[in-house]
């Protein structure tokens, strides 16, 4: 039972490269989330999965898009990387929120 | 809307001391709460939850209870150790449209001294 595993750990990028994110849950969860953490602004929601088949913004959804390719996985991609995209992305995967399950994130720097 | 405001930090103890780590929310309804923590590295944890007024949530020596009177949740433990140095986030979660989005706190920094 892995949890959320999410790949790659580091990536390098310059700017206007794209790159997909892979989370990928083994819990049979419904809902997956992607959140983007940058210092002293805590965690925020990029998009999420209520359920298998669709996907919803969240609170910064601009430059990115997402894919919930089915029940277990949920990539996120930044198809133009900018500057402003650096950060650590995590990903999540809960059923109702009781908790939420996270993975251990994507280090992402855009030079 | 919904949101949780925690105090800022860094944190800074010596091993033993008490902590409290303020979180204060405003939301609709009866949300469930939340604290996470995240040690250097790494992705959140849950590390204890409530979900209804006075529940209290507790693990691994940390405390907090549900004050809907005063819309807090509020960590606590007693005597913190070196291996508690970490950021903590408060969270909430209410049914929102069918959908349970979090929100989260900013974090707050425990550092804490031998």
């Amino acid at each position: 039972n892995a949890g959320v595993t999410q790949t790659p750990k580091f990536q390098v990028l310059k700017t206007g490269q794209s790159m997909t994110l892979q989370c990928a849950q083994d819990m049979n969860h419904n809902s997956m989330y992607w959140y983007r953490q940058d210092p002293g602004m805590g965690l925020r929601l990029i998009y999420y999965s209520a359920s298998e088949g669709t996907t919803d913004k969240g609170e910064v959804p601009n430059g990115y898009n997402v894919s919930r390719l089915n029940k277990r996985e949920f990539s996120l991609r930044l198809e133009s990387a900018a500057p402003s995209q650096t950060s650590v992305y995590f990903c999540a995967s809960s059923e109702n929120w009781r908790g939420g399950f996270f993975g251990p994130g994507t280090r992402l720097t855009v030079l | 809307g919904n949101s949780v405001t925690q105090m800022e930090g860094p944190v800074t103890l010596s091993e033993e001391a008490f902590l409290t780590i303020n979180c204060t929310y405003t939301a609709t309804g009866y949300p469930s709460l939340f604290w996470y923590v995240q040690y250097p590295g790494e992705g959140l944890q849950l590390l204890l939850k409530a979900t209804k007024a006075d529940d209290k949530g507790s693990n691994k020596g940390f405390e907090a209870t549900y004050r809907k009177e005063t819309t807090s949740f509020h960590l606590e433990k007693g005597s913190v150790q070196v291996s508690d140095s970490a950021v903590y986030f408060c969270a909430l979660s209410p049914l929102s449209g069918g959908s349970y989005i979090p929100t989260f706190g900013r974090g707050t920094s425990l550092i804490v001294h031998p």
